[in-house]
């Protein structure tokens, strides 16, 4: 069975743009969280999908935002980008509400 | 409000030594409690869970935790480590929304 698959894996974009981060989930599972992960404030929890409804979401500004498709798939979206955004995103998927998730690599984003 | 604290930063251990990674929780109806592993460069890997009955929960490479309710802990332990075992160690607790509330981690360093 396939993990759960992140892309890109890298990316580096300037100030002010905007990214979009992909998430695959594990096949069957329709839940699906975000994790921004940095040395300075660890993982912290920005939202969590559940059939295309968003059924959690932490305490991040409105810049960041996301969706998840029919297909369970998955994207956050960052608009105007800054300095403090340069972090791992994590995304994690499971079956059902238990807190057991499975991780995939993450995307790395560095903001200049 | 609940919270999860790893007391520890950093641990250094020798190869073949035993481990003991420290975790309380602040969490007040009967926790879901779980530990998972960071290689360097990677996403997270569930090493086991507890959820009710026996406290002693057994996990995967060799890994075990125990649940001390009266002193609001789950510690991981493993008895001999070896240098793979190398990685940031993450204890976290479910809430009543099934939601993860993580601790800082503990950074294992493997002394040869």
């Amino acid at each position: 069975k396939a993990g759960v698959t992140q892309t890109p894996r890298y990316l580096i974009k300037t100030r002010g743009q905007q990214v979009t981060l992909s998430c695959s989930p594990i096949s069957g599972h329709r839940s699906v969280s975000w994790y921004q992960q940095t040395p300075g404030q660890g993982l912290q929890f920005l939202f969590e999908y559940f059939s295309e409804t968003q059924r959690n979401k932490g305490n991040f500004p409105g810049r960041f935002s996301g969706r998840q498709f029919s297909n369970s798939r998955s994207e956050m979206n960052v608009s105007t980008l800054e300095l403090g955004d340069s972090a791992l995103y994590l995304c994690a998927s499971s079956i059902e509400f238990t807190g057991e998730l499975f991780f995939g690599e993450g995307s790395r984003l560095t903001v200049l | 409000a609940q919270s999860v604290t790893q007391p520890d930063i950093h641990i250094t251990v020798s190869e073949g030594a035993s481990l003991e990674l420290r975790c309380n929780y602040s969490y007040g109806a009967t926790p879901y409690l779980f530990w998972y592993v960071q290689s360097p460069g990677q996403g997270l890997q569930l090493l086991l869970k507890y959820f009710s009955g026996d406290t002693l929960v057994q996990g995967i490479k060799g890994f075990e935790a125990e649940f001390k309710r009266s002193q609001s802990s789950f510690n991981l332990r493993k008895p001999s480590v070896h240098w793979s075992d190398a990685a940031e160690y993450f204890c976290a607790v479910a809430d009543s929304n099934y939601q993860l509330i993580w601790g800082a981690g503990t950074k294992l360093i493997i002394k040869p």
